[in-house]
C-alpha cells in the first residue's frame, strides 16, 4: 500500500536560519496528490500546501515544497523560521485510484528557538 | 472557512466502557473520516464515509466502529474500549475525496481508558 516517512521526529533550528523537512513517499500509483498539514499546539491539523505537478514549486506562507518523482520527496523547506513556525508538520499523499484515502507521515516537530 | 464540531473534547472511560465520539460538519462536503493521532505514528485513518449509510474501513479499524447518519453527522464507536484506545481522536472532512482536495480538521477529542 501507499506510505509517507518523515525520518526526523524532532528538529530544532535557530530562528532566522532555513530548514529543511524531509519526506518521501511509496506508491504504485501515478495519480496521486501531495500535501503539509501543519498543527500548531492544542490546534486541528491544516493545510499548509499541496501539490501534484512534478518538478513544480509550491509556496505558501514563506514555505515551499517541489515534488521530485524522481526521486521519490516532497521536503518542506523555509529560508529564514521564525519562532511562530514551531509546529506539527505531516506530509501526506492521496492516490485517487486507492480508495481516496490520505496517508498521513510520522510527522515531524519543529522547533524554533532564539 | 469549513467548520467540523466535535464532541466531547475529552473523555474518561474504564477498560470495556461504551464510548461514541460525534462529529458533525455544516459544510455540506460528502466525504468524512476519523483518524486516531499517537506520538510516533502520525495521523491514522480509522475509517471514512463517502455519504449518508456509506461506511469504508480505514487502516486500523479494529475494535471501532462507525455510522454515518446523515450527510453532516459521522459518529465513532468503541463497544468495549481498551487502554490501547487511549489516543487523540481528530474527525475531517472533504467536499470530495480525491485529487488535492482539503481536509479540515475538527479540534480533537482526547479519549482515556483507564
Amino acid at each position: 500500500g501507499d506510505s509517507v516517512t518523515q525520518t526526523e521526529g524532532l528538529v530544532t533550528v535557530t530562528e532566522g536560519l532555513p530548514v529543511m523537512l524531509n519526506c518521501t513517499y511509496q506508491t504504485a500509483y501515478s495519480d496521486v496528490a501531495f500535501f503539509w498539514y501543519v498543527q500548531y499546539l492544542n490546534e486541528a491539523p491544516k493545510l499548509l500546501l499541496r501539490s501534484s505537478t512534478d518538478n513544480k514549486r509550491t509556496e505558501h506562507q514563506g514555505f515551499h515544497a517541489t515534488l521530485h518523482k524522481s526521486s521519490s520527496s516532497f521536503h518542506l523547506q523555509k529560508s529564514s523560521v521564525q519562532l511562530s513556525d514551531s509546529a506539527l508538520y505531516y506530509c501526506a499523499l492521496r492516490a485517487t485510484s486507492s480508495g481516496q484515502k490520505l496517508v498521513f507521515g510520522q510527522g515531524t516537530i519543529l522547533k524554533v528557538y532564539l | 472557512e469549513a467548520a467540523v464540531t466535535q464532541s466531547p473534547r475529552n473523555k474518561v472511560t474504564v477498560t470495556g466502557g461504551n464510548v461514541t465520539l460525534s462529529c458533525r460538519q455544516t459544510n455540506s462536503h460528502n466525504y468524512m473520516y476519523w483518524y486516531r493521532q499517537d506520538t510516533g505514528h502520525g495521523l491514522r485513518l480509522i475509517h471514512y464515509s463517502y455519504g449518508a449509510g456509506n461506511l469504508q474501513i480505514g487502516d486500523v479499524p479494529d475494535g471501532y466502529k462507525a455510522t454515518r447518519t446523515t450527510q453532516e453527522d459521522f459518529f465513532l464507536l468503541l463497544e468495549l474500549a481498551s487502554p490501547s484506545q487511549t489516543s487523540l481522536y481528530f474527525c475531517a472532512s472533504s467536499e470530495t475525496g480525491g485529487g488535492q482536495n482539503t481536509l479540515y480538521f475538527g479540534a480533537g477529542t482526547r479519549l482515556s481508558v483507564l
